[in-house]
């Protein structure tokens, strides 16, 4: 019952921005997307939530499309240390967090 | 500021046999959430503790596995007895508060299970 739909794996060279997208064409007005990464071997990370406007944090952007039926997190500039499993999250923002199986990111030296 | 403790990191037992986890949350930090993540999946949210009360233990296979958070801090994770298909990393994680911000959640380093 996976409210979102991300690609299953991508590459990108180190040094340029990569871009992540993520479909939610069934999300509601109030929910917010959500996006974490795991690390090989370690515990999910935090990335970055919006709800309509676009989002800018040290980490990473998060570009919502005017209709909200998707998105895209941009990491500027890749590095090998941002290799990783991307998951996108779309919830009312009080409720558990529903994984996917993500977008698997190799950053390419 | 020290990050969501677990331990051990791993462990090993056959089937049958119990065995716990143990999660220390970050400090002050009211919602502890325990997740089970099995090899090439996403994690899945077991149980969720509001300071010591539960307030989401759907996916929990309450015959087997129990949870507690005595005093709202620390929480521990038992299984009793194990089966084969318990074998996954078990991730604790916390967060501040309720609500869309709540979601901002910090994981432990996971205990990797691996049942005989």
């Amino acid at each position: 019952d996976a409210k979102t739909t991300q690609p299953p794996s991508m590459d990108c060279a180190e040094g340029r921005a990569a871009n992540l997208p993520c479909n939610h064409s069934t999300i509601s007005g109030n929910e917010y997307v959500y996006w974490y990464r795991q690390i090989h071997s370690q515990g999910p990370q935090y990335i970055i939530h919006g709800l309509k406007n676009n989002e800018t944090n040290e980490m990473a952007s998060l570009i919502i499309t005017e209709d909200r039926k998707s998105s895209t997190l941009i990491l500027p500039h890749a590095t090998l240390r941002d290799t990783a499993v991307y998951y996108c999250i779309v919830n009312f923002g009080n409720e558990k967090l529903t994984f996917g199986t993500g977008t698997r990111l190799t950053i390419i030296p | 500021e020290a990050g969501v403790a677990q331990s051990p990191r791993y462990k090993i037992i056959e089937k049958r046999q119990s065995v716990a986890f143990w999660c220390n949350p970050i400090s002050g930090h009211a919602t502890l959430y325990w997740y089970q993540q099995i090899l090439g999946q996403g994690p899945k949210l077991l149980i969720q503790f509001q300071n010591n009360g539960v307030v989401d233990d759907s996916q929990l296979p309450k015959d087997r596995f129990s949870a507690e958070r005595l005093k709202g801090v620390d929480s521990t994770l038992k299984i009793q007895p194990a089966k084969l298909e318990d074998s996954a990393v078990y991730l604790c994680a916390s967060s501040l508060i309720w609500g869309p911000r709540g979601n901002e959640q910090f994981f432990g380093p996971g205990t990797r299970l691996t049942v005989l």
